[in-house]
């Protein structure tokens, strides 16, 4: 299977802290997402960083990337109640026909 | 208010039955897709279009068929010979066409088996 693998699965956190997440892949790539989803709806896009790119911030966000490792972090910084969701990472292969695959998603929780 | 909408919220399917799950969207987008979420599991891509009367089937086609017959509309339906169908399903739309950069999602339809 090429699908991404996320770290951890789980995160719990105090608000106001920051979160780091973590997304590993197996092969070469041209871009990779990162998207929110709240329980029982659906999945909302955040960011996408390009395989010539290394950092991109969105907001309280920040993402980087490093192919020669093939893994992305995902920086949420001052997280808050509502940032309780689960997060996961995207990734679209190169080759022809290539479609997003993504990972399991990682579950953060922020307490009030 | 331009976004995708997925109906039923929730359906109930029972044995030997077909059902069907409604996918719309006012994007103007070329690309459409239907994804399968099982609990702790990640997407796995069931059809995508990425044209009108065209469509592809993806990593879990078998057990379901598609249609694209109207740019706005890409309905799913889950046949009988899809012995697992308990699941999220999710439909997504994206634009230029043939581009997977930044795909748009509905609120999910859970299908459950009575």
């Amino acid at each position: 299977s090429q699908q991404g693998e996320e770290d951890p699965q789980a995160l719990s956190i105090q608000e106001g802290e920051n979160a780091t997440m973590n997304c590993s892949y197996k092969t070469s790539i041209n871009n990779l997402q990162w998207y929110r989803q709240n329980s029982g709806r659906g999945l909302v896009h955040l960011i996408l960083i390009r395989s010539n790119e290394r950092e991109k911030h969105s907001g309280r966000l920040r993402v980087t990337l490093d192919t020669s490792k093939k893994s992305s972090s995902l920086l949420i910084t001052a997280s808050r109640a509502a940032d309780t969701a689960s997060y996961f990472c995207a990734t679209e292969y190169t080759g022809a026909n290539s479609k997003l695959t993504f990972g399991k998603g990682i579950t953060l929780s922020v307490r009030p | 208010d331009g976004g995708i909408t997925q109906s039923p919220k929730y359906l109930f399917r029972k044995e030997g039955q077909n059902v069907t799950l409604s996918c719309e969207q006012n994007l103007n987008h070329d690309a459409m897709y239907w994804y399968r979420q099982d609990p702790g599991q990640g997407l796995r891509l069931i059809y995508y279009s990425q044209i009108v009367n065209d469509f592809q089937k993806g990593d879990i086609a078998e057990g379901y068929s598609v249609s694209r017959e109207k740019k706005e509309s890409f309905p799913l339906t889950v046949t009988s010979a899809q012995k697992n169908p308990t699941a999220f399903y999710l439909c997504a739309s994206s634009n230029p066409r043939g581009s997977n950069e930044k795909l748009f999602f509905g609120s999910g339809t859970q299908l459950s088996v009575l």
